[in-house]
Formats: structure tokens, C-alpha cells, sequence
């Protein structure tokens, strides 16, 4: 049974990098058709798309976060993880990692996700 | 504001069929795919209907989707308890080059 955890600083100053790292277990990461994605909820808000990696290292952002984010793989330990720059308090988020099923870019979903992890911005 | 509109809130009886929309517009829903997922209280979302209408392994029958030009739909028959949760909707823009999500909706069972 896949699963997957995410991993990383809680707390976050402003203007920093928030570096986040999620470890797939029971399950390759380099399985083909699943790319790997970042999500993250605001406290009492909704989901956003951060965006996902395909084991081979290709990689689609959000738009509206593209600037600040890079994501990056490691098939040797079985993780990939998420680095996000400029922080604000915005920023502060559950930020969940999730295998991303893309059958083709109409059809594509999120299962399973990780537990997430707050990441709090303050100084 | 989101990309996806649902309802804030939704509410039913035990037994109770109750359904929740999703609306959108031709880049996202009209043209592509309708995923929900069921968030429970305190936990991750977990994929609930994906591609319009198939349900995971696992996942009762008395969940089902169904999608109709830019608006999409959930329902769930027979209401339980266990029910209460949040319902998002998500589905590629193509516009926007970006998976949107809904607002989401709070289903509370009386």
C-alpha cells in the first residue's frame, strides 16, 4: 500500500526558502503515468495546486506560484521535494504531498496523500 | 475566490440523498475531467470520484458524480454520520495551465 510523508521546518522566517521532502514507501517513484505533486491549505481555507514532478525530472507549475517554487526528485531515496522562496505570511499553509495519476493533462487526479504538515511563517 | 464554484454548505438527514454542485466554465470543467475529494475533520483529502464519475476501490456506491457541460455534481444517497466532512472538486484549466480545486463544501448531517 503506497504511502507517503511529508517532512521539514514548521516554523519559517519571512524572505526565507520553506523546503519541505516527501518520502514514497511501498511504491517506486518512477512508476510511469504518475507524476508527484504538492498541495497546500491555508488554516480554514481550501486547496491549492502548488504543482508535480514525473520521476525523469519534468515538472509543471501553478502559474501564480511559479516564480518562487522548484520541486526536484530523487529516485535513489525515493523522495521528491518542494522549495519555496520569498516567503510570507501568506505562504503559511498544510502543505501535503500526493502521487498525481495524469492519464493526459484533461484527466489527471490526486491518490493518495500524505498526513501534511503546517508550515508556519512568522518571525 | 475560486476557480470552481460550490456551495459553502450543505446539510441532510441521516438517509438522506443530498447532492453537491460544482460550477465552472469551459476551460476546466467543460472541456476536461471532475475529481471530489472528501476531507474529514482534522485529516487529508482523499479521492472520492475521479473522471466525472468512477469511484476508487473502497469507496461506497452510495457516492456517485456526474457532470453536465461546466457544472459538475456529487451526490451521496443514504446520508451517514460518518458522512460530515468537506467535498472539493477539482479539474485541469486550460486556461490557466493549473489543476483548480473548488471552494469546497461543508456537508453536515442533522
Amino acid at each position: 500500500q503506497l504511502q507517503l510523508q511529508e517532512s521539514g521546518p514548521g516554523l519559517v522566517k519571512p524572505s526565507e526558502t520553506l523546503s519541505l521532502t516527501c518520502t514514497v514507501s511501498g511504491g517506486s517513484i518512477s512508476s510511469s503515468s504518475y507524476y508527484w505533486g504538492w498541495i497546500r491549505q491555508p488554516p480554514g481555507k481550501g486547496l491549492e495546486w502548488i504543482g508535480s514532478i514525473y520521476y525523469s525530472g519534468s515538472t509543471y507549475y501553478n502559474p501564480s506560484l511559479k516564480s518562487r517554487v522548484t520541486i526536484s526528485v530523487d529516485t535513489s531515496k525515493n523522495q521528491f521535494s518542494l522549495k519555496l522562496s520569498s516567503v510570507t505570511a501568506a505562504d503559511t499553509a498544510v502543505y501535503y504531498c500526493a502521487r498525481h495519476r495524469v492519464l493526459m493533462v484533461r484527466a489527471n487526479w490526486f491518490d493518495p496523500w500524505g498526513q501534511g504538515t503546517l508550515v508556519t511563517v512568522s518571525s | 475566490q475560486s476557480v470552481l464554484t460550490q456551495p459553502p454548505s450543505a446539510s441532510g438527514t441521516p438517509g438522506q440523498r443530498v447532492t453537491i454542485s460544482c460550477s465552472g466554465s469551459s476551460s476546466n470543467i467543460g472541456s476536461n475531467t471532475v475529481n471530489w475529494y472528501q476531507q474529514l475533520p482534522g485529516t487529508a483529502p482523499k479521492l472520492l470520484i475521479y473522471s466525472n464519475n468512477q469511484r476508487p476501490s473502497g469507496v461506497p456506491d452510495r457516492f456517485s458524480g456526474s457532470k453536465s457541460g461546466t457544472s459538475a455534481s456529487l451526490a451521496i444517497s443514504g446520508l451517514q454520520s460518518e458522512d460530515e466532512a468537506d467535498y472539493y472538486c477539482a479539474a485541469w484549466d486550460d486556461s490557466l495551465n493549473a489543476v483548480v480545486f473548488g471552494g469546497g463544501t461543508k456537508l453536515t448531517v442533522l
